[in-house]
C-alpha cells in the first residue's frame, strides 16, 4: 500500500494564479483532511470530508475550496492565491468507525511558495 | 471544544538523556489523546495514543505517555534519547463526541545533541 500520496511536491505560483493540490489514500478510509502547516503554528486544519461527496469546513477555510468526488481522493483548490498562503500542505486520511477522533495517517506534504 | 497547549517550543537535550514533552489538554469530558512525531521534511506518525484503560501508555521507538486527568496532561516521555529522535512532536486531542477533528498543538521541536 502507497498509503497517503500528494501531488505534487513543490510548486511556485504567482499571485493571482490558480492552481489544485491533489491527495489520494488506498486504505479505503471515509475521513480526509487538509492541514497547512507554518512556522510556530502547528498544524491548522482546512477543510475535512467524513464521505465521498461531503465536506467541511476547519479553521482555516478562507481562499480554499475542496472536492471529494471519490471517496480515494481529496482535491484542495486555491482559486487565487496570495502570498499569505504560502505554506507546507498536509493531506490526511482516517478510518471513520462513525468518530473523528481516530489515527490519522499523513502524506509528505507540499510545498507552496506564492510570489 | 476540546484545545491542546504545548509549552516548550523548542528543547535541547544530551544524547543518551531522558526525556519529557509536555501537553496540556482543556476539555470537559473524556478526551481522546494523541502524540505525533515528524522528522525533518516528512509528514507525521503517530507515537501513541490514550483512548482508556491503563493511564501509561506505550508507543513506537520507546515512547511512553502518561495520562494524568488531574492535572489535564499527557506528557510524552524516554528514558534515553537517541540522536535520531530529532524531530518535531505534536500532541493533539479529541472529543469523545466524535464529532469534531483532532486539534493539534503548536509542536515542540527537539534537538539532540553529543
Amino acid at each position: 500500500n502507497a498509503g497517503v500520496t500528494q501531488t505534487p511536491k513543490f510548486r511556485v505560483l504567482k499571485t493571482g494564479q490558480s492552481m489544485t493540490l491533489l491527495c489520494a489514500q488506498d486504505m479505503n478510509h471515509e475521513y480526509m483532511y487538509w492541514y497547512r502547516q507554518d512556522p510556530g503554528m502547528g498544524l491548522r486544519l482546512i477543510h475535512y470530508s467524513v464521505g465521498e461527496g461531503t465536506t467541511a469546513k476547519g479553521e482555516v477555510p478562507d481562499g480554499y475550496n475542496v472536492s471529494r468526488l471519490k471517496k480515494q481522493n481529496f482535491l484542495l483548490g486555491l482559486e487565487s492565491a496570495a502570498p499569505s498562503q504560502t505554506s507546507v500542505y498536509f493531506c490526511a486520511s482516517s478510518l471513520s468507525g462513525g468518530v473523528l477522533y481516530n489515527e490519522q495517517f499523513f502524506g509528505p506534504g507540499t510545498r507552496l511558495t506564492v510570489l | 471544544a476540546q484545545s491542546v497547549t504545548q509549552p516548550d517550543i523548542h528543547i535541547t537535550v544530551s544524547e543518551g538523556a531522558s526525556l519529557e514533552l509536555r501537553c496540556n489538554y482543556s476539555y470537559g469530558a473524556t478526551p481522546y489523546l494523541f502524540w505525533y512525531v515528524q522528522s525533518p521534511g516528512q509528514g507525521l506518525q503517530l507515537l501513541l495514543k490514550y483512548f482508556s484503560g491503563d493511564t501509561l501508555v506505550q508507543g513506537i521507538k520507546g515512547f511512553e505517555a502518561e495520562f494524568k486527568r488531574s492535572q489535564s496532561s499527557f506528557n510524552l516521555r524516554k528514558p534515553s534519547v537517541h540522536w535520531s529522535d530529532a524531530a518535531e512532536y505534536f500532541c493533539a486531542v479529541g472529543a469523545d463526541s466524535g464529532n469534531t477533528p483532532l486539534v493539534f498543538g503548536k509542536g515542540t521541536r527537539l534537538s539532540v545533541i553529543a
